[in-house]
């Protein structure tokens, strides 16, 4: 079967870049899609397709995939970016797969 | 706007089952896959299953086969899902989603039913 690995926690200083990576075996093949969730609330899809954002979603957000890693980057990282994220793929052996989450924390 | 919109919390014994809706509003209901994914309190994202609105047809997680099942009613744009022999284990967060199958991902989600199973 298909996984994800994604970090416990991740933190960044206010302003600054954050980094949240998912590990999967040749995911630079696979179409990757990040949702973020904040407490007692619904996931809320924030980049599709690797690199694409919905409308809606600021620019600061931005993704990337190759190699056996995928990258979701939050740019000057404000307060309100607290939250778990979570990368998911679809795979052909396993359907619908998701990492394990993120805590993102801003300090 | 597009919109799913779940029914309020549950509460059940060990061994009942439960039945979950999810209202769509805000597009054409039966365009788009409808699938189910649940969380247990302080945990991850799990997949459950499928189901196309205009088909009917189903694709449930290996985990789920046999105890559970997601049908639908057109008429009211509503999807369900239903989970049978419930366990203390099945205490979760249940989430419906709108699927895009071009590239597999999920918007929007339901608010988020919380089911907890408890004797």
């Amino acid at each position: 079967s298909y996984e994800l690995t994604q970090p416990l926690s991740v933190s960044v200083a206010l302003g600054q870049t954050a980094r949240i990576t998912c590990g999967g075996n040749n995911i630079g093949s696979k179409n990757v899609h990040w949702y973020q969730q904040k407490p007692g609330q619904a996931p809320v899809l924030v980049i599709y397709r690797d690199s694409n954002r919905p409308s809606g979603i600021p620019e600061r957000f931005s993704g990337s995939n190759s190699g056996n890693t995928a990258t979701l980057t939050i740019s000057r990282a404000q307060a309100g970016d607290e939250a778990d994220y979570y990368c998911q793929v679809w795979d052909s052996s396993t359907d619908v797969v998701f990492g394990g989450g993120t805590k993102l924390t801003v300090l | 706007q597009v919109q799913l919109v779940q029914s309020g919390a549950e509460v059940k014994k060990p061994g009942a089952s439960v039945k979950v809706s999810c209202k769509a509003s805000g597009y054409t209901f039966t365009s788009y896959d409808i699938n189910w994914v649940r969380q247990a309190t302080g945990q991850g994202l799990e997949w459950m299953g499928w189901m196309n609105p205009n088909s009917g047809n189903t694709g449930y997680a290996q985990k789920f086969q046999g105890r559970v099942t997601m049908t639908r009613n057109t008429s009211i744009s509503t999807a369900y899902m239903e989970l049978s022999s419930l366990r203390s284990e099945d205490t979760a967060v249940y989430y419906c989603a709108r699927y895009f199958w071009s590239g597999y991902w999920f918007d929007p989600w339901g608010q988020g039913t919380l089911v907890t199973v408890s004797s």
